[in-house]
């Protein structure tokens, strides 16, 4: 059992550039959250989805798309990368919501410059 | 909508020593408090909850209690030891989909 899993582990972008950040869990889990996590701020939730089909925005979805085709797979998308982006992404799952826990992924660290 | 606090940012203590971080929230509806540990280079793990209608959880070294009437609620470790240093966030549920993380502790514990 794999879990949550995110890729790329790590990237590098150039200001303007764009670039889908994978994630996709095995558990067959109904819900799906992308969090960003900047130093001293905590986790920030930038989008959700509460099955396949189904999208919702967190609090700072500003710059971000995301898609739920499938129940394995969230991915999301950054378009015309900024530097206020430089952050670590976490992708996390829920069978049933929140109130169930959730399982992170083990993060993407996107840097732009 | 919720907000949770979280304090201290930073704790340092020797190992064997007890640990305490607290948090409060703002929604009185709020029913579901989880904490979560998370390790250098790793995703958060959950290590222990609370549900609304109980006022303490223990698990070996780790509790929490909750106080529903102040709104606030902490984690507590006894018995420190150093693979306990990491950073740990406490939760709050807003309504049933999604939880809202407090800023985060860095727990320091020095042999």
């Amino acid at each position: 059992n794999a879990g949550v899993t995110q890729t790329p582990k790590f990237r590098i972008l150039k200001i303007g550039q764009s670039m889908t950040l994978q994630c996709t869990q095995d558990m067959n889990h109904n819900y799906m959250y992308w969090y960003r996590q900047d130093p001293g701020m905590g986790l920030k939730l930038i989008y959700y989805s509460v099955g396949a089909g189904i999208t919702d925005k967190g609090e700072v979805p500003n710059g971000y798309n995301v898609s739920r085709s499938t129940t394995e797979d969230f991915p999301l998308r950054l378009e015309l990368a900024a530097p206020s982006q430089t952050s670590v992404y976490f992708c996390a799952s829920s069978p049933l919501g929140g109130a169930y826990g959730y399982t992170f992924g083990s993060g993407t660290r996107l840097t732009v410059v | 909508g919720e907000n949770v606090e979280q304090h201290p940012s930073t704790l340092s203590v020797q190992e064997g020593d007890s640990a305490v971080i607290k948090c409060t929230y703002s929604d009185s509806a709020s029913n579901y408090f989880p904490w979560y540990k998370q390790e250098l280079g790793k995703g958060p793990q959950l290590i222990i909850d609370i549900r609304s209608n109980v006022g303490e959880k223990k698990d070996q070294r780790i509790a929490v209690t909750l106080n529903k009437t102040a709104k606030h609620f902490s984690l507590h470790i006894t018995e420190t030891q150093p693979e306990d240093s990491a950073v740990y966030f406490c939760a709050a549920i807003l309504n049933t989909d999604k939880l809202i993380f407090g800023t985060g502790t860095r727990l320091q514990v020095f042999p």
